[in-house]
């Protein structure tokens, strides 16, 4: 049971526009930036968007991120094959004094 | 370039000890915290420890608390897990990724590429 909640998948078609959500408590989301990680097949994790709305360098702007309370939102629009992945969100935790990481949500691109 | 490199892993038995090791490359490593981050075959992330830059801060996910150690050695730029009395549940992937600040990181902004952990007998 992860402390972050998030949809264990979501699928659209090429394309399309999907969001993935992430719930967390005022220990976490509500008073700590979010982050985001793409974990494409077989490969380590990579930074898609942090401090809850911005992209790294290289990183498209089909790709967003926001934040409201306690929950945080990964936007893709545009969807190509290629962003078939699982998605992950992740924030410190300052009442635990941990990193804490959503569940993980696989996008399939239909 | 900013890389990390992971070693280290292997075979062990249960009870037994490991160390891994994750060499850095392309940044000044001491102005950055890091941190190890595991994932058991079909399983999301799980964030093992962190580290701050000069050491000073040490955090440990409580499923590894009391068994592992993480270190740094500023000057080898190197990360390191001791990780002790191993069980079958830490079976698992090992990245280590580096945090975005040497204290209060936002986001893991690098990670390598990870070494596989299999505790069996």
């Amino acid at each position: 049971q992860s402390v972050l909640t998030q949809p264990p998948s979501v699928s659209a078609a090429p394309g399309q526009k999907v969001t993935i959500s992430c719930s967390g408590s005022s220990s976490n989301i509500g008073n700590n930036y979010v982050s985001w990680y793409q974990q494409l097949p077989g490969t380590a994790p990579k930074l898609l968007i942090y401090d809850n709305d911005n992209r790294p360098s290289g990183i498209p702007d089909r790709f967003s991120g926001s934040k409201s309370g306690t929950s945080a939102t990964l936007g893709i629009t545009g969807l190509q094959t290629g962003d078939e992945a699982d998605y992950y969100c992740a924030t410190w935790d300052h009442s635990l004094s941990v990193w804490v990481f959503g569940g993980g949500t696989k996008l399939t691109v239909l | 370039e900013v890389q990390l490199v992971e070693s280290g892993g292997g075979l062990v038995k249960p009870g037994g000890s490991l160390r891994l090791s994750c060499a850095v490359s392309g940044f000044t490593f001491r102005s950055y915290s890091m941190n190890w981050v595991r994932q058991a075959p079909g399983k999301g992330l799980e964030w093992v420890s962190s580290i701050g830059g000069t050491g000073s801060y040490i955090y440990y996910g409580a499923s590894v608390k009391g068994r592992f150690t993480i270190s740094r050695d500023n000057a080898k730029n190197s990360l390191y897990l001791q990780m002790n009395s191993l069980r079958a549940e830490d079976t698992a992937v090992y990245y280590c990724a580096r945090g975005d600040f040497p204290v209060g990181s936002t986001c893991l902004d690098y990670w390598g590429q990870g070494a596989l952990v299999t505790v069996s007998s």
